[in-house]
């Protein structure tokens, strides 16, 4: 059974511009979150999406969006983005009939903004 | 939310077995208490999760007290393969998972 995949895994952009990442989540799993990670901040959370609606919001500014497709798949999109915009990506997936709640997380997205 | 408190860094010799505690005092009665674990520029890989009684996988086992204020993941034999960032936390939903600093294991030859 695939796991979540993430793409880009490793993206350079500069400051100003947009980026958009993309995640196929674990078959069968409807509920989607992206969190970013940091080595100051740790793991934060972005938002989740269930059945294409964006169930919760962390706090990060309206910069940072999302959107979640019939098919699961979800991506999240930066935008104008900054020096400080420069981590790890990750989306997880949950709610697999077997799995439930357990959160299963991608390899990431590694976002370098220059 | 509930908060949880580890050791920041650990040492194993290879094919022992390690145990990393968990501290989870405030968590509530419904939570259940997760690990994970991280090697670097990898995402979080899952481990083991539990409510009140002890849990094995392949992986690990998971031992909560009795009173649930904490736990330790037990890997029984461990190998360099397993040296990484150990996270545990407590909770349910995506926008409940708060990782700490974790514990950095390193397993040794």
């Amino acid at each position: 059974k695939a796991g979540v995949t993430q793409t880009p895994r490793y993206l350079i952009k500069t400051r100003g511009q947009q980026v958009t990442l993309s995640c196929s989540p674990i078959s069968g799993h409807r509920s989607v979150s992206w969190y970013q990670q940091t080595p100051g901040q740790g793991l934060q959370f972005l938002f989740e999406y269930f059945s294409e609606t964006q169930r919760n919001k962390g706090n990060f500014p309206g910069r940072f969006s999302g959107r979640q497709f019939s098919n699961s798949r979800s991506e999240m999109n930066v935008s104008t983005l900054e020096l400080g915009d420069s981590a790890l990506y990750l989306c997880a997936s949950s709610g697999g009939q077997v799995t439930g709640n357990t959160i299963y997380f991608g390899e990431g997205s590694w976002l370098t903004v220059v | 939310d509930a908060k949880t408190t580890q050791p920041p860094s650990m040492d194993c010799a290879e094919g022992r077995a390690a145990n990393l505690p968990c501290n989870h005092s405030t968590i509530s009665g419904n939570e259940y208490v997760y690990w994970y674990r991280q090697i670097h520029s990898q995402g979080p890989q899952y481990i083991i999760h539990g409510l009140k009684n002890n849990e094995t996988n392949e992986m690990a086992s998971l031992i909560i007290t009795e009173d649930r204020k904490s736990s330790t993941l037990i890997l029984p034999h461990a190998t360099l393969r397993d040296t990484a960032v150990y996270y545990c936390m407590s909770g349910q939903g995506a926008q409940k998972l708060v990782f700490g600093q974790g514990t950095r294991l390193t397993i040794n030859p």
